[in-house]
């Protein structure tokens, strides 16, 4: 079944304590992408990566780190979590401009 | 970066009738268009693609404007089950833009 798998699905941390959210897609997309949804604000493209060791900064890059080392996955770590990074946050990849494919999102709260 | 703006809403309808909802790019070189379909906090999810020529789809219809740089969605006969935020999606360089959103509920 293709699809776009994250974890954690609910997170809740202390600020100032690393985290990692993994993303992981099995269709052999070129480009994947992280957003975060916040009330009111839509959604906010973090990073984006066009393909595997190729990364370019969103909207909202500040106090967010990617990689992307293979094709399939694209893992977002916040190395030192902020309150204000509380967020659900979604993971997403396409085919080059086709239909975008999302994960479940991570309702992510730090405190 | 571009901007991809979209009717603020909410829009609250009563069952059977006609809504539309129009988004505008500012990205003229924008390759490909698209409407989203998202549930309360749930993952978004295509709800259909929108070509040059226009499309439909049961009730739904997709229209899009090159030269005014805008794209609209009307839906026709609505269901309580259209009660969702809809996103206008745009790709500019493969790279996928997204509206804030138009919060559509659907009384009966």
């Amino acid at each position: 079944e293709a699809q776009v798998t994250q974890n954690p699905r609910y997170l809740i941390t202390v600020t100032g304590k690393k985290l990692t959210v993994t993303c992981s897609q099995n269709m052999n997309h070129e480009y994947m992408s992280w957003y975060r949804q916040d009330p009111g604000l839509g959604l906010r493209q973090i990073y984006y990566s066009m393909n595997v060791e190729v990364t370019d900064k969103g909207d909202v890059p500040e106090g967010y780190k990617v990689s992307r080392k293979e094709k399939r996955n694209f893992p977002l770590i916040l190395e030192s979590p902020s309150p204000n990074q509380t967020s659900l946050y979604f993971c997403a990849s396409s085919l080059n401009g086709a239909e975008a494919f999302f994960g479940q999102g991570t309702r992510l709260t730090v405190v | 970066r571009k901007e991809v703006e979209q009717d603020p809403g909410p829009f609250n309808v009563p069952e059977g009738a006609t809504v539309a909802f129009n988004c505008t790019y500012s990205n003229s070189a924008s390759q490909s268009f698209f409407w989203y379909r998202q549930d309360c906090r749930k993952e978004p999810k295509l709800l259909m693609s929108v070509y040059s020529s226009g499309n439909e789809d049961g009730r739904f219809t997709a229209q899009l404007n090159r030269a005014s740089q805008y794209i609209s969605l009307l839906i026709r006969d609505s269901k309580l089950s259209d009660s969702a935020t809809y996103l206008c999606v745009v790709n500019e360089d493969y790279d996928m833009r997204f509206g804030a959103g138009t919060r559509l509920t659907v009384k009966p």
